[in-house]
C-alpha cells in the first residue's frame, strides 16, 4: 500500500507554544487529507477534512483558530496547534486518499504539553 | 462523531483461543474496515467488507457484515500473543468514522 509520513514522531513543549505537525504522502498525490486525534485509551476522532488548495472542513467542536491545517500542495499536509494547553496533549494521526481511492494513515505523532 | 459502538470494549484470552469482536454502525454504509492498533502506534489496515459481501477471509481473520442489523463482527482465529492490541471498525472511505474500539490481550 501508499506511505503517508507524519513528523515528528513525538514532541514535547511548554504550554502557550505553537507546534506544527506534519502529514506526507511518499509516493501518490492525495487530494484529500484528514486530521484525527485519539486519547489514551480511546477511539479516533475526526477532527478536520483538507483538500488540495482550499480551506479545511472542520467537525463541531473543533476550534478551527487552535488547530491550523493547510495544505498548500498534493503531498502535504500541516497541523499547528496554536497556543498549546496540556489538554491538547494527544496522538495526532492523520490519513491521506487520492481521489476516491483508498485511504492511508500516518504512524502518528505523540504531542505532550508541560 | 463516532460511527458506532465495538463491543466488548476489553477481550483477554489465551493464546491459541479464538476473539470474537462485534461493531454496530448507525448509518447506511458502501463498506466496512477493520483496523489494527498496537498501543502508542499508527493503523493498520486488516479488511474491508463492502456492502453487497456477507463474510470475508484473510488469513485467521474472518469478518461478517450484517447491514439489517448495522453490525459486523470480527473474528481472529488461533490467536497469538502478537495479535494483542485494540482494533477499531471504520466506516466511509472518505471522512472515515471509528467505533470505540475492543483492546484484545492474548497471554502467552
Amino acid at each position: 500500500g501508499a506511505v503517508v509520513s507524519q513528523h515528528p514522531s513525538w514532541v514535547i513543549c511548554k504550554s502557550g507554544t505553537s507546534v506544527k505537525i506534519e502529514c506526507r504522502s511518499l509516493d501518490f498525490q492525495a487530494t484529500t487529507m484528514f486530521w484525527y486525534r485519539q486519547f489514551p485509551k480511546q477511539s479516533l476522532m475526526l477532527m478536520a477534512t483538507s483538500n488540495e488548495g482550499s480551506k479545511a472542513t472542520y467537525e463541531q467542536g473543533v476550534e478551527k483558530d487552535k488547530f491550523l491545517i493547510n495544505h498548500a500542495s498534493l503531498t502535504l499536509s500541516t497541523l499547528t496547534v496554536t497556543s498549546a494547553h496540556p489538554e491538547d496533549s494527544s496522538f495526532y494521526i492523520c490519513s491521506a486518499r487520492e481521489t476516491y481511492n483508498e485511504q492511508f494513515f500516518g504512524p502518528g505523532t505523540r504531542l505532550t504539553v508541560l | 462523531s463516532q460511527q458506532g459502538e465495538e463491543d466488548p470494549q476489553a477481550l483477554s484470552i489465551q493464546e491459541g483461543e479464538n476473539a470474537t469482536m462485534n461493531c454496530s454502525y448507525k448509518t447506511s454504509i458502501n463498506n466496512l474496515q477493520w483496523y489494527r492498533q498496537n498501543s502508542g502506534r499508527g493503523l493498520v489496515h486488516l479488511i474491508l467488507i463492502r456492502s453487497n459481501e456477507r463474510e470475508k477471509h484473510s488469513g485467521r481473520l474472518r469478518v461478517t457484515l450484517d447491514t439489517s442489523k448495522k453490525s459486523s463482527s470480527l473474528l481472529i482465529t488461533a490467536s497469538r500473543a502478537a495479535d494483542t492490541a485494540s482494533y477499531f471498525c471504520a466506516t466511509g472511505l472518505g471522512d472515515m468514522r471509528f467505533g470505540a474500539g475492543t483492546r484484545l490481550t492474548v497471554k502467552p
